[in-house]
C-alpha cells in the first residue's frame, strides 16, 4: 500500500538555524498538509497545500515558516531560524482530494538546543 | 509520535472486552469527522470517517456514532485485542476541507 514518507526521522538543531523537513506525498495526491505535535499535547494543523500554492494555514504558521514542492515529488517545510519552542514532532499528510481521507507520514522529531 | 502526557485521558479494557471511546466537538457548523489511531513511534493512522449527513458508520469491528444534537463523537471497538493498544484521535474536517482539528486523544490499553 503506498504511504507517505519524511525524511530525516529526528533532527537536532540548534536554536537560530535553518531546517528543512522532507516529505514524499502518495504519488497520485493532490493536497497536503503539515501538522505538528508537541511532546503529551494534541495534533496541530500548521498549513495546506494545492495546486503550488498555500490553501489555508494556522496561527502557528508564521513567517519563520514556508513550504516548497521543489519537484514533482517531494514537500518540504522549512523553518528559517528555529526557536526552542519549535522542538516537536512534525507530520506531513496528503490526500487525493479535498475534504478526502488525509494519510500521515512516520514524521520527524524535531529537537532545537 | 507520542502522545504521552499527565492528562491524557486513558481508557483501560480487558482483551475481548468491546471499548468504547468518547469525544466531544465545538464547532456545529463542521460536517466530517475522523477517528485516528497513534501508536507509539509513528504518525496518525486513519480507522474511520463519518459525515453529518450520517449518524453511524460502521467498519470492520469499529463504529462510529455522530450524535449532532449533542456534538458528540464516539468510536466503538469490538473484540478489543492488544493491538489496538494507542492514542485514539478525534478529528474534524473544517468546511473548507483543508484543516484537521484533532481533539485532545484517549490513550487504549488493552490488558491481556
Amino acid at each position: 500500500e503506498p504511504e507517505v514518507t519524511q525524511t530525516p526521522s529526528h533532527q537536532v538543531t540548534q536554536m537560530g538555524q535553518e531546517v528543512i523537513l522532507r516529505c514524499v506525498p502518495i504519488s497520485n495526491h493532490l493536497y497536503f498538509y503539515w501538522y505538528r505535535q508537541i511532546l503529551g499535547q494534541k495534533v496541530e494543523f500548521l498549513v495546506s497545500f494545492y495546486n503550488n500554492e498555500i490553501s489555508e494555514k494556522s496561527e502557528i504558521f508564521d513567517d519563520q515558516f514556508s513550504v516548497e514542492r521543489p519537484d514533482g515529488s517531494n514537500f518540504t517545510l522549512k523553518i528559517r531560524s528555529t526557536k526552542l519552542e519549535d522542538s516537536a514532532m512534525y507530520f506531513c499528510a496528503s490526500s487525493k482530494d479535498l475534504r478526502a481521507q488525509q494519510y500521515f507520514g512516520p514524521g520527524t522529531r524535531l529537537t532545537v538546543t | 509520535g507520542e502522545s504521552v502526557g499527565l492528562h491524557l485521558p486513558t481508557l483501560s479494557v480487558q482483551e475481548g472486552d468491546n471499548s468504547i471511546i468518547n469525544c466531544a466537538y465545538s464547532n456545529s457548523a463542521s460536517d466530517y469527522f475522523i477517528w485516528y489511531k497513534q501508536e507509539s513511534g509513528k504518525g496518525p493512522q486513519f480507522i474511520i470517517d463519518i459525515r453529518s449527513n450520517m449518524d453511524k458508520r460502521q467498519g470492520q469491528r469499529v463504529t462510529v456514532l455522530l450524535n449532532k444534537t449533542v456534538k458528540h463523537l464516539s468510536l466503538q471497538i469490538a473484540a478489543t485485542q492488544p493491538g489496538d493498544s494507542a492514542v485514539y484521535f478525534c478529528a474534524e474536517n473544517n468546511n473548507a476541507g483543508n484543516m484537521l482539528t484533532f481533539g485532545g486523544g484517549t490513550r487504549l490499553m488493552v490488558k491481556p
